[in-house]
């Protein structure tokens, strides 16, 4: 079954420093997202991205962040420089196309990465 | 704006009885509902979802939620526990028809005690 691959798993890093987080979303998908759920709390929307530009961002995607598709296959979340309070599981999901823009968006989510930072 | 509050974040029951998520929602217009299970370790999977067709809906592994309106709410159950059962429920929310943002609750973990 097809599936969203999230790597690192796991990102250790000083507050301060630049992070990449990458997905590889299903192939034929067209709609792609990025969640977060800091412990404890809800799973937040951050950003969604359609044909190749940002269609929908949040009030946290702020200067911070960006979201790139550098090629046909990888959709990377970059936070420029960390704070204490990124610190979170980073969920990145995509979607397929509906038939006539119709129906329920069902994402199908990558396992995530827990990013710490220090 | 549209949300969805999950009472419970941890609910324990024992294996063979029922399990019942609670679910709430908040939405000026039609919505669609979702439940999704979160396994260890693995990405959030979709167990069932309510688009205004039945309000009974049936998911994966026996699941099945409710849409009722008059409650605004969307509980998710199953009449016997499975100890395979045990992982992070999330009810979810989007506006009707296409591509909408879709807005998750906090998420309620639940264990079976054998």
């Amino acid at each position: 079954e097809p599936e969203v691959t999230q790597t690192p798993s796991h990102q250790v890093t000083q507050m301060g420093q630049e992070v990449i987080l990458r997905c590889v979303p299903i192939s034929n998908h067209l709609y792609f997202y990025w969640y977060r759920q800091i412990l404890g709390q809800k799973v937040e929307f951050l950003v969604s991205f359609y044909n190749n530009e940002i269609s929908e961002k949040s009030e946290i995607f702020d200067d911070q962040f960006s979201v790139e598709r550098p090629d046909g296959s990888n959709f990377t979340l970059k936070i420029r420089s960390t704070k204490l309070e990124d610190s979170a599981m980073y969920f990145c999901a995509s979607s397929e196309a509906l038939r006539g823009g119709f129906g329920a968006n069902v994402l199908t989510f990558g396992a995530g990465s827990r990013l710490t930072v220090l | 704006a549209q949300s969805v509050t999950q009472l419970g974040s941890h609910v324990s029951v024992s294996e063979g009885a029922l399990v019942l998520l609670r679910c709430n929602y908040s939405s000026s217009v039609p919505p669609y509902l979702f439940w999704y299970v979160q396994y260890p370790n693995q990405g959030l999977q979709l167990l069932l979802k309510y688009t205004s067709a039945a309000t009974l809906v049936k998911g994966i592994n026996g699941f099945e939620a409710e849409f009722k309106k008059s409650e605004t709410s969307f509980h998710l159950t199953k009449p016997s526990a499975h100890m395979s059962d045990a992982a992070e429920y999330f009810c979810a929310v989007s506006r009707a028809g296409g591509y909408q943002k879709v807005t998750f609750g906090i998420g309620t973990k639940l264990q079976v005690i054998p």
